[in-house]
């Protein structure tokens, strides 16, 4: 059961115009969500997070927005770059029932064509 | 260290054998966690150390698989008579707080043979 769901394996995005990288859940306990960037033969390094009292988050040129009512949450790049490719995974967890084990999503890959 | 570090970064073994894998996470973080992730799929939860609490052991795949947590610090992960399907990279996280704070190794690649 697939509880955080990432339906695009892949994709490749002009650099300067805007990735958006998209994720489902089915958990509505789910009340805490994150974004990881994954190089090859690194550990996943965090990007952003929401808490689901917000629809969004912005972090320079890294936007995460939640839509309760959809269960999707989605990434935005902009303007992305060629150190952007990676595969980006989308996480959740139940922080307010004390839970603090992280779900992940399969990944969607990344790539910036210059 | 300023990081979590893993060990062995690689590691080869035959069906059948058991293999260790080890994870000294970030000082004063007091949970730790071990994801793997399979080929073309998801980070998939394992178990989960917090503080001096019994682990959460409820993502183990079978009893060939057991972890414990020394002093509070290094984790080793065990799997007994490993099988092909036992072939993922291990990850380690360890983190002061839930979420954010998770920092991960660069993870144990295990390939069964």
């Amino acid at each position: 059961d697939q509880q955080v769901k990432q339906n695009s394996p892949s994709l490749s995005v002009q650099e300067g115009r805007i990735s958006i990288l998209n994720c489902d859940y089915t958990n509505s306990m789910f009340d805490y969500f994150l974004w990881y960037k994954k190089y090859p033969a690194e550990g996943p390094t965090f990007l952003i997070s929401i808490s689901s009292i917000k629809d969004k988050n912005e972090d320079g040129r890294f936007t995460v927005f939640l839509n309760k009512s959809a269960k999707h949450l989605s990434l935005h790049i902009v303007p992305s770059q060629p150190g952007d490719s990676a595969v980006y995974f989308c996480a959740a967890l139940a922080a307010n029932f004390g839970n603090e084990k992280l779900t992940f999503g399969t990944g969607t890959r990344l790539t910036i064509i210059p | 260290g300023a990081g979590v570090s893993q060990s062995p970064s690689n590691k080869v073994t035959e069906k059948g054998k058991d293999v260790e894998l080890r994870c000294d996470p970030i000082s004063g973080h007091t949970a730790l966690y071990w994801y793997r992730q399979s080929l073309g799929q998801g980070l998939e939860f394992l178990i989960y150390f917090q503080g001096n609490s019994a682990p959460d052991k409820s993502g183990l795949p079978s009893d060939r698989f057991s972890a414990e947590r020394t002093g509070g610090s290094v984790s080793t992960l065990t799997i007994q008579r490993t099988q092909q399907e036992d072939s993922a990279v291990y990850l380690c996280a360890s983190s002061l707080r839930q979420g954010s704070g998770y920092t991960f190794g660069s993870g144990t690649r295990l390939t069964v043979v």
